[in-house]
């Protein structure tokens, strides 16, 4: 089951411009996390963002979480060509019996031109 | 760094026989997982496994089995293949409740 969902499916901006992916799941989670990738590569996690959190930074990205709105943003700002990719978000569900398990949204493509 | 390989990164089988695709983590961690990607429908989870031998059926498990008899080592079996197997399949691992580390993919076409 998916539980997230992405906005928007696609995003296609210029180099130096910021870039935000939006994310919305429906049940409790522990925590939200965000992964790139790369056409036909695997996933790479860029940040993890936990239920009593509300914003998170790493360089360039910036997470933040509503948890009363069930919903999670991704910034990437200064985007650079190399920042094009596939960025998903994913919740692992509150409870004992989750053992950490993802479940992923279907992801926003993104696009810089240089 | 924290490694995770697996055995192909492409493959092609034909339908009906028995595929194994290996996976394998350096980073001493007790959840691996199986996912297969295909386009529009996202990650699903096929299977995970929370500890040796231990193994929890995920959104698709229909068709696959899987194997976990050392910590480091999680195989996904398809026991007689499909066409609607066909797919991108990706391996995981983490601690609990922590980021995952994906391998790099094996690209399976079944004929």
């Amino acid at each position: 089951s998916q539980q997230g969902e992405e906005d928007p499916q696609a995003l296609s901006i210029q180099e130096g411009e910021n870039a935000t992916m939006n994310c919305s799941y429906k049940t409790s989670i522990n925590n939200l996390q965000w992964y790139r990738q790369n056409s036909g590569r695997g996933l790479v996690h860029l940040i993890l963002i936990r239920s009593n959190e509300r914003e998170k930074h790493s360089g360039r990205l910036r997470v933040t979480l509503d948890t009363s709105k069930k919903s999670s943003s991704l910034l990437i700002t200064a985007s650079r060509a190399a920042d094009t990719a596939s960025y998903f978000c994913a919740t692992v569900s509150a409870g004992g019996t989750s053992y950490g398990k993802l479940t992923f949204g279907q992801g926003t493509i993104l696009t810089v031109h240089p | 760094d924290v490694k995770v390989t697996q055995s192909s990164r492409y493959l092609v089988k034909r339908t009906g026989e028995k595929v194994f695709l290996e996976c394998v983590q350096d980073m001493d961690h007790e959840n691996m997982f199986w996912y297969r990607q295909d386009p529009g429908l996202g990650l699903r989870l096929i299977y995970f496994s929370y500890d040796v031998k231990m193994k929890e059926k995920g959104d698709i498990p229909e068709g696959y089995s899987v194997s976990r008899e050392k910590k480091e080592r999680f195989s996904l079996i398809l026991e007689s293949a499909s066409t609607n197997q066909t797919s991108m399949y990706l391996c995981a691992s983490s601690f609990i409740h922590y980021e995952q580390y994906f391998g790099p993919g094996t690209r399976l076409t079944v004929t």
